[in-house]
């Protein structure tokens, strides 16, 4: 594998369900990020992680709970998740969590709330 | 605080002609600049970036821009498109201020089309 990997690809949730978001990057980097893309509005960023410490949290609602256990793992936690919770979840990675460094971004995670 | 417009959800254009693709920025701090390009059911692939050493960028696919402080902006350019080329375009923004330093700050995207 190289790059930025999310499993699953695609994910339908009932709103009582509980699953998990798995992000992993080949890259060495670490710094590691989850963003919420919807149709029609910008990329919103949720989380994000520099060196396994989070460092910020953008107002995310707590059925959304995310989670770095080393540099290269991320995972986002889902519980009574709502309709509007629909939506492409993209995790990416940098070398540093600086503003001259690139991120690299996975697939993404099609998420459907039922 | 840092921001991003880009001009046209919608582009189109035909095969072969010129593509542009606007972006201007507002920042306080002197900016970094990045295009993404996201094609469907796929995440952004960087496709150029600005970081202050030549106001001229060339990227991947053909693609270049070029970073105009007068005028606020790193407009994408393409002389000439292709079929390939439809996707969508994001421009993004970071810059060295306060604690959100490192996070990129996007615009909404451009839809590019290509017409045979």
């Amino acid at each position: 594998e190289t790059g930025v990997t999310q499993t699953p690809r695609h994910l339908v949730m009932g709103m009582t369900n509980k699953k998990s978001l798995k992000c992993e990057q080949h890259l060495g980097h670490n710094a590691m990020y989850w963003y919420k893309q919807s149709a029609k509005k910008p990329l919103e960023l949720m989380f994000v992680y520099s060196l396994e410490e989070r460092v910020e949290n953008n107002s995310v609602p707590s059925r959304f709970s995310p989670e770095c256990p080393n540099s290269s793992h991320l995972f986002l936690h889902l519980h009574t998740l709502q309709p509007e919770d629909s939506a492409l979840y993209l995790c990416a990675s940098s070398q540093t969590h600086t503003p001259s460094y690139e991120q690299y971004f996975g697939p993404g995670t099609r998420l459907t709330v039922t | 605080a840092q921001s991003v417009t880009q001009l046209g959800s919608h582009v189109s254009v035909s095969e072969g002609a010129l593509v542009l693709l606007r972006c201007n920025y507002s920042s306080s701090v002197p900016p970094y600049l990045f295009w993404y390009v996201q094609y469907p059911n796929q995440g952004l692939q960087l496709l150029l970036k600005y970081t202050s050493a030549a106001t001229l960028v060339k990227g991947i696919n053909g693609f270049e821009a070029e970073f105009k402080k007068s005028e606020t902006s790193f407009h994408l350019t393409k002389p000439s498109a292709h079929m390939s080329d439809a996707a969508e375009y994001f421009c993004a923004v970071s810059g060295y201020k306060g604690g959100s330093q490192g996070n990129l700050i996007f615009g909404k995207g451009t839809k590019l089309s290509v017409k045979p």
